[in-house]
This record gives C-alpha cells, structure tokens and sequence, in this order.
C-alpha cells in the first residue's frame, strides 16, 4: 500500500512570495490534517478534512493560508504571502474512522528567507 | 484543556541497555493515548495506541507503553535499545475523547551511543 505522499520535499522561498503543498493521502482514508511542525516541537495541528469538508480549521490562519480538498481525495495547502515565521515542516496525514491512528507523509521543509 | 508534557527534552542511552520516555497528560476522562517516533527527516510513525482496556500495550519495534491513570502517565519503555531506535518521540492524546484530533507533545530526541 502506497502511504502519503507529499511534494515538494524541500523548498525555499523569499518573503511575501506564495507557496503551495500538495497531499495525497491513503487510498480508502477519508480524513485528512494538515500540521505544522515548528523546529524542536511537536506536530500542530492547521486543518482537519472529513472527505471534501473542513471541519476544524480553527487554528489555520486564514489572513494568509488557505487549503482545499476537492473531490475528497488529494489536498493542497497554500500560503500567501509568506512570512519569515513560516518556515517549518508541514506535515500531512490522513486515517480512516477505526482509531487506528494516522500516517503521516515525509513533510514538506519550508524556508523563508 | 487537554495537554501532554514530555519532561525529557534528550535522553542519551547506549545501545542494549533499557528505555523509558515519560508522558503525562492533563484530562479528566480516559483519553486516547498514542506514541509516534519520527526518525531525521521523515513523517511520524505510530508505535502504538491506548483507547481502552489492557493498561499494557504491546506496540511495534518492541516497544510498549503502561497507562496509569493515578499518575496520568503513558510512559514508553523498550527492553533493549538499539542503534537505529535513535530519533524524536512523541506522545500524544486524543482531544475531548476524539482520536480525529490529537495534541501532541513537544517530543523527547533519544540518543544511542553504540
């Protein structure tokens, strides 16, 4: 089975230029969160999809991130413009309903500069 | 609120002898309890779960974590450590009863020194 795949691994970028995440998740797995991962700490989490539904989004700041999931299946995060306080990992995972847990992906690393 | 401290920010051990991370949760109710390790450069991968019952929990790579609700802990043990069980770990607690909402801790980087 195919886990979560993400792109890009790694990207740089200047401030208040935009930028974009991508997310396959599980095949089969309808929920969807997208976390941030500040250096030295523990994932946070930015979005939660059951299938094409944001259904928390309340810790997205929405001035200037933004996130879609259409058709229920992929999913792309968007930032813009960026900040110098955006760089991080963004991590993306997905699990069906049973608890099982999640699986997350690899990340993208994003720095701003 | 709920919310998860991991009082060890690095542990260093040498390989063979035995681990123990810390974990401690703040919530009323029996949470649901999750340890995920995440090794250099890579996404987080689930070592195991506490939803209910056993408070001994078998996970994968020989881990095992015991839930004890008089101290609110989910500690993480492994018999013997090796070299390549050196990466972050994570504890984390499922937000008011839900396991689609987790809060993770701020993550214990375990050392293995051969």
């Amino acid at each position: 089975e195919a886990g979560v795949v993400q792109s890009p691994r790694y990207k740089i970028i200047e401030k208040k230029q935009p930028v974009a995440f991508w997310c396959n998740p599980i095949s089969g797995h309808n929920t969807l969160y997208w976390y941030r991962q500040n250096l030295g700490q523990g994932p946070e989490l930015l979005i939660r999809y059951e299938n094409e539904e944001a259904v928390d989004d309340s810790q997205l700041p929405k001035d200037r991130f933004s996130a879609e999931r259409l058709k229920g299946v992929d999913s792309t995060l968007k930032i813009q413009p960026a900040e110098l306080g955006d760089s991080a990992v963004y991590l993306c995972a997905s699990s069906t309903r049973d608890g099982g847990g999640y699986t997350f992906g690899s990340g993208t690393r994003l720095t701003v500069v | 609120a709920q919310s998860v401290t991991q009082p060890d920010i690095h542990i260093t051990v040498s390989e063979g002898a035995s681990l123990e991370l810390r974990c401690n949760y703040s919530y009323g109710a029996t949470p649901y309890l999750f340890w995920y390790v995440q090794s250099p450069g890579q996404g987080l991968q689930l070592l195991l779960k506490y939803f209910s019952g056993d408070t001994l929990v078998q996970g994968i790579k020989g881990f095992e974590a015991e839930f004890k609700r008089s101290q609110s802990s989910f500690n993480l043990r492994k018999p013997s450590v090796h070299w390549s069980d050196a990466a972050e770990y994570f504890c984390a607690v499922g937000v008011e009863t839900s396991y689609d909402k987790v809060i993770f801790g701020p993550g214990t980087s375990l050392s293995v020194i051969p």
